[in-house]
């Protein structure tokens, strides 16, 4: 079956970075696309970004430009976001989900999420 | 960029009701338009696709449609495991946006 793992919390202070892992397993890597999406403590949900696990390219959201490095390992079929300059307001669930401009942005498998603290 | 205006905020309804949440996007679209079902703690579940397929296993009594700019979900008969946060999300164009969310509660 399809999974989504991510890797366990994190705490950085600001000015840190902090990198995500999605390893995915049950269909092959390169054939969807990976999105992250975040969500902050009580608040919706905002999208990050994807990288094209094909080619490697990527679309970030303009308030996450040069800040955010979105990169894939295909040896071990996984995904990885590392964000930059973290700030308080960083504080939130990071997710990845499936998709792609080739396969539709569904976003029908999800990973379990990521709890990444930003504290002094 | 695509806004999505999502209303209502917060609904409270009684099992077995009708639930409708709307979601108007600011600009003329495609129907690639997503319902997600999020409950405490875990992360969102896909339930209707392109505005208004079924997702597989989703019950049918959750339900999708769309007249010019504004999406709608129900939920036709309205049950305790319901109890969730919806969010609409639109990828007809990037970036990818989400509405706001409708915080759904059982009175």
């Amino acid at each position: 079956q399809v999974q989504l793992l991510q890797s366990g919390g994190e705490v950085r202070k600001p000015g840190a970075s902090v990198r995500v892992s999605c390893r995915v397993s049950g269909y092959s890597f390169h054939t969807y696309g990976i999105n992250w999406v975040r969500q902050a403590p009580g608040q919706g949900l905002e999208w990050m970004g994807w990288i094209s696990t094909s080619h490697g390219n990527t679309d970030y959201a303009q308030q996450f430009q040069g800040r955010v490095t979105m990169t894939t390992d295909p040896s071990t079929s996984t995904a990885y976001m590392e964000l930059g300059s973290l700030r308080s307001d960083d504080t939130a669930v990071y997710f990845c989900a499936r998709g792609g401009v080739a396969t539709g942005f569904y976003f029908e498998y999800w990973g379990q999420g990521t709890l990444v603290t930003v504290s002094s | 960029d695509i806004q999505m205006t999502q209303s209502p905020s917060s609904l409270s309804a009684s099992v077995g009701d009708r639930v409708t949440i709307t979601c108007q996007a600011s600009q003329d679209m495609r129907s690639y338009l997503n319902w997600f079902q999020q409950k405490p703690g875990k992360a969102p579940k896909l339930l209707i696709y392109d505005a208004s397929k079924l997702e597989t296993g989703v019950p049918s009594r959750f339900s999708g449609s769309r007249s010019g700019t504004e999406f709608t979900f129900t939920i036709s008969d309205l049950q305790p495991e319901d109890i969730a946060t919806y969010y609409c999300q639109q990828f007809d164009s990037l970036p990818i946006t989400f509405g706001q969310g409708t915080r759904l509660e059982i009175k």
